[in-house]
């Protein structure tokens, strides 16, 4: 079947460190992977997305990679901060489609230590 | 753009009574809407795709005749949570995808969570 893992829980790193997240797969060939932030109590927020073709995007201090290889996608902040503390999300497209149906990993805990 | 409003943010219920919640697209149609619920550090599972003139299609394990959709317009879904239980009590979350994008990222709303006392 297929799964969507990352991998920490909960990642703990001083301000100004560059935090980078895991989120791995199986079974699966996505064409596309999405990054999502959500705050306590907070619907998710969209952040970035990679095709499969795109080995790396970034978004201001944020970037990821997406390694097809590997079925592995890297979620990286640059320069944190205490206000990038919250729940990131990745989320795989279920049927290969267009159709917004995503799964969705568990989700890293980031707290940002000022 | 792309704002979705649900409502309530939170409701506390008894069990046996029905909760309604409300799913908006404020700026943009929405001919697809998703309707998820949340465990404390769980991921965010899918319960319902609501396609707005047809019928909802439901996750397996989810019962349509406990959760009922309706997505009657291109800018409004909702979920009602009938005879509610004590274990219905989660986070709610619906999504919405904007059909003029050709990949879709979601639009969510802030949740709403759900107490059955």
């Amino acid at each position: 079947s297929q799964k969507i893992e990352q991998n920490s829980e909960a990642l703990n790193i001083q301000e100004g460190k560059t935090a980078t997240l895991t989120c791995n797969y199986t079974n699966y060939s996505p064409a596309y992977l999405q990054w999502y932030r959500q705050d306590p109590g907070r619907g998710p927020v969209f952040l970035l997305l990679i095709r499969e073709n795109e080995k790396e995007k970034r978004k201001e201090r944020l970037k990821v990679t997406f390694d097809t290889t590997l079925k592995q996608s890297l979620f990286h902040i640059t320069a944190s901060q205490p206000a990038d503390s919250a729940t990131y999300l990745c989320a795989l497209d279920r049927d290969g489609g267009s159709q917004g149906n995503l799964i969705f990993g568990k989700g890293t805990k980031l707290s940002v230590k000022p | 753009g792309a704002v979705v409003s649900q409502h309530p943010s939170w409701v506390i219920c008894k069990s046996g009574t029905s909760v309604k919640i409300e799913c908006r697209s404020l700026d943009f149609q929405a001919t697809t809407m998703f309707w998820y619920r949340q465990f404390p550090k769980q991921s965010l599972m899918l319960m319902a795709t609501s396609n707005e003139g047809s019928k909802a299609t439901y996750e397996q394990g989810v019962e349509k005749d406990k959760f009922l959709i309706n997505h009657a317009s291109l800018t409004l879904s909702t979920l009602t949570v009938t005879s509610a239980h004590p274990e219905d009590s989660s986070f709610y979350i619906c999504s919405a995808r904007a059909p003029s994008r050709v990949i879709s990222t979601l639009h969510f709303g802030n949740g709403t969570r759900l107490t059955v006392t």
